[in-house]
């Protein structure tokens, strides 16, 4: 069991490009969420897919974060146009069917400058 | 919404001392657990515990639902120990998790 896996690990870009990040679950779980963690607001939520379908994104910027869960082996979370304040270490978790305790993953830490 | 507040925010003890870490919440829980996080790695889950008392080699976790508290107890510190330890709850609507600002423990040898 490779745990939740997260790449690339770093990502650095520049302010108006567009980044991807990329999260594989742990296999046979059923659940998906996005955290974004910064030394200044911690760790927030961001979103939560259960069985690829989004649950609840009450976390996520309206403009410019998007995130989407194609198949159950992988989720991604897409932010468009970044800017400085996008900077943040970006974790993504899964959790079983039923299960509320949440593994993560080692993150992506995405710098933009 | 859900509000978590972890106390100290940073402890500094001597290696074999012993430590509290506090978390309160703002209203019941059902699901709490406890994560630690060394620096630049990932968050651990040390406990899934939403309402009494578990162990696991030198860590104990007690959670009183409804007190809206819980806590952490290292004995025996060691280095090793040292990073940051985060309390987190159920949100409003389910899954969505409420993360506490976290405990940095630094253990010196």
């Amino acid at each position: 069991n490779a745990g939740v896996i997260q790449t690339p690990r770093h990502k650095v870009t520049g302010k108006g490009q567009e980044a991807t990040l990329w999260c594989e679950p742990i296999s046979g779980h059923s659940a998906v969420f996005w955290y974004r963690q910064t030394i200044v607001q911690g760790l927030e939520f961001l979103t939560y897919f259960r069985n690829q379908a989004p649950i609840d994104d009450s976390g996520m910027p309206k403009e410019r974060f998007s995130a989407q869960m194609p198949n159950q082996s992988h989720s991604t979370l897409k932010i468009q146009s970044t800017q400085p304040q996008d900077s943040a270490v970006y974790l993504c978790a899964s959790s079983l069917q039923g299960s509320y305790e949440q593994y993560f993953g080692p993150g992506t830490r995405l710098t933009v400058l | 919404g859900q509000q978590v507040q972890q106390s100290p925010a940073s402890l500094v003890l001597q290696e074999g001392e012993n430590a509290e870490l506090q978390c309160n919440f703002s209203s019941t829980a059902t699901r709490l657990q406890w994560f630690y996080q060394h620096p630049g790695g990932r968050l651990v889950s040390l406990f899934y515990n939403p309402s009494g008392t578990k162990h696991t080699g030198r860590l104990t976790s007690t959670t009183v639902t409804n007190e809206r508290r819980s806590s952490l107890h290292i004995s025996s510190s060691q280095t090793t120990d040292s990073g940051t330890y985060f309390c987190a709850i159920d949100g409003t609507g389910g899954y969505k998790v409420v993360f506490g600002s976290g405990t940095r423990l630094l253990v010196s040898p």
